[in-house]
């Protein structure tokens, strides 16, 4: 296991499809995060897992977003009814847990929606 | 709310200058602070960690230091070369704010041979 692994790493899909990301973190790692980045933002933070739970969502993750991580392994980033502005990176990080504990962050996925 | 900074947004150098980039945050109260290289259209790549209770990381040619007290963490590159161009993300983790990273802007950084 050499990272936290994203697939696809590229979509284009039309405006009004539904799209579908998945992200394999790190294996010992019990922690999932998802972010979004815009071009020449910073990532945003859009929910966080532990195990299978998903514990914390942001404002951003609109009720077309809808995020998943069954049996607290790979987890699954779904957008329905995408939209021009849905256009950004996904980034997916895993992490350990405790206080002192860093973040690892896959190649992302770039999401085009035309 | 935290506020993360990155000043400047962009920086170009001639190669072998040493490059600082600056990181600033309104709350003092973090877990760490966390440095990131990301390559055009590519992930991020962890650089270094700062836990809160210490006040420089140091790797190769790279290092950052954590001014908790006044909310500033500053990356040295030294000899600063081509391959070192890229964009660099500082990243705080928040006691207040559990688990997530909240990032600046980034620093664009071209490095001219």
């Amino acid at each position: 296991d050499t990272g936290v692994s994203q697939d696809p790493r590229h979509k284009i899909t039309k405006r009004g499809q539904n799209v579908t990301f998945r992200c394999d973190p790190i294996s010992e790692h019990n922690r999932l995060y998802w972010y979004r980045q815009t071009l020449g933002q910073g990532p945003e933070f859009l929910t966080y897992f532990q195990n299978e739970a998903q514990l914390e969502k942001s404002r951003l993750l609109s009720d077309r977003f809808s995020a998943e991580r069954p049996k607290g392994s790979f987890s699954t980033l779904e957008i329905q009814r995408t939209e021009q502005g849905d256009s950004a990176m996904y980034l997916c990080a895993s992490g350990t847990g405790g206080d002192g504990y860093g973040y690892t962050f896959g190649s992302g996925t770039r999401l085009t929606v035309v | 709310k935290q506020e993360v900074t990155q000043i400047p947004a962009a920086l170009s150098v001639p190669e072998g200058e040493n490059l600082v980039l600056n990181c600033s945050f309104t709350d003092s109260a973090i877990y760490n602070l966390q440095w990131f290289r990301q390559d055009p259209g590519k992930g991020l790549t962890s650089l270094l960690l700062i836990q809160s209770s210490q006040r420089e990381q140091t790797s190769g040619r790279l290092n950052a230091s954590l001014d908790k007290s006044s909310g500033r963490s500053t990356l040295y590159i030294a000899a600063s070369q081509p391959g070192d161009s890229a964009t660099y993300l500082c990243a705080v983790r928040l006691k207040a704010a559990g688990n997530k990273l909240t990032f600046g802007g980034g620093t664009r950084v071209l490095v001219k041979p």
